[in-house]
């Protein structure tokens, strides 16, 4: 069974910085890898797909990699403001079953 | 377009009593699945449909029934509520969406049905 990990479970940053979350999974036989937004009380928001044959997805200050051979994807977000504050899940679609498989998520707080 | 619709939005229910979360999508998707998040955890799937006629248990379904009748609709019945059943449970539909000539098999969410249950 896929197991997918997001560490760390919490992040506090002060505005500007760059920073990295990370999603790790435990088989490589994946569809695709996707990252989502949740803000308090709301819903997932899709921020970006990567497909099984892509590296990286690039939208605005935001870049996804994905390494299938190591089983990391990474979340790089550029220029961090207040704004981002919120929590980032990884969720992982593998290529054989019909379900995902998400992470718990990172709590990201981007300090003013 | 307005891609996954869930109703109602906050309810309050009494132990014993019963509804059903309604989840209709308009992006002719077959795959659609109902998940509960408790506060402070992950996702937990409860039922997932892979087309009109066909569903499948998840993780967590006690307590739970669903139906998919059209391809539009999977809607979630609790029997019998039970204080265990607080939780916000959300919708999703899996399938194709354009972003501009670009189409991509997306996991898309409703906003989430925050049920109590006392």
């Amino acid at each position: 069974k896929q197991e997918v990990t997001q560490i760390p479970a919490a992040l506090s940053v002060p505005e500007g910085e760059n920073l990295v979350l990370n999603c790790s999974f435990t088989d490589s036989a994946i569809y695709n890898l996707q990252w989502f937004r949740q803000d308090p009380g709301k819903g997932l928001t899709s921020l970006l797909l990567i497909q099984s044959s892509q590296r990286e997805q690039t939208s605005g200050r935001l870049n996804a990699s994905l390494d299938k051979s190591s089983g990391r994807s990474t979340l790089y977000i550029a220029a961090s403001q207040p704004g981002d504050s919120a929590t980032y899940l990884c969720a992982v679609r593998p290529s054989t079953g019909n379900q995902f498989y998400f992470g718990t998520g990172t709590s990201l707080t981007v300090i003013p | 377009n307005a891609g996954v619709t869930q109703t109602p939005k906050f309810r309050i229910l009494k132990i014993g009593q019963s509804m059903t979360l309604q989840c209709a999508q308009d992006m002719n998707h077959n795959y659609m699945y109902w998940y509960r998040q408790d506060p402070g955890m992950g996702l937990k799937l409860i039922y997932y449909s892979v087309g009109a006629g066909i569903t499948d248990k998840g993780e967590v379904p006690n307590g739970y029934n669903v139906s998919r009748s059209t391809t539009e609709d999977f809607p979630l019945r609790l029997e019998l509520a039970a204080p265990s059943q607080t939780s916000v449970y959300f919708c999703a539909s899996f399938g194709r969406r354009w972003e501009g000539l670009a189409g991509a098999n997306v996991l898309t969410f409703g906003a989430g049905s925050r049920l109590t249950v006392l």
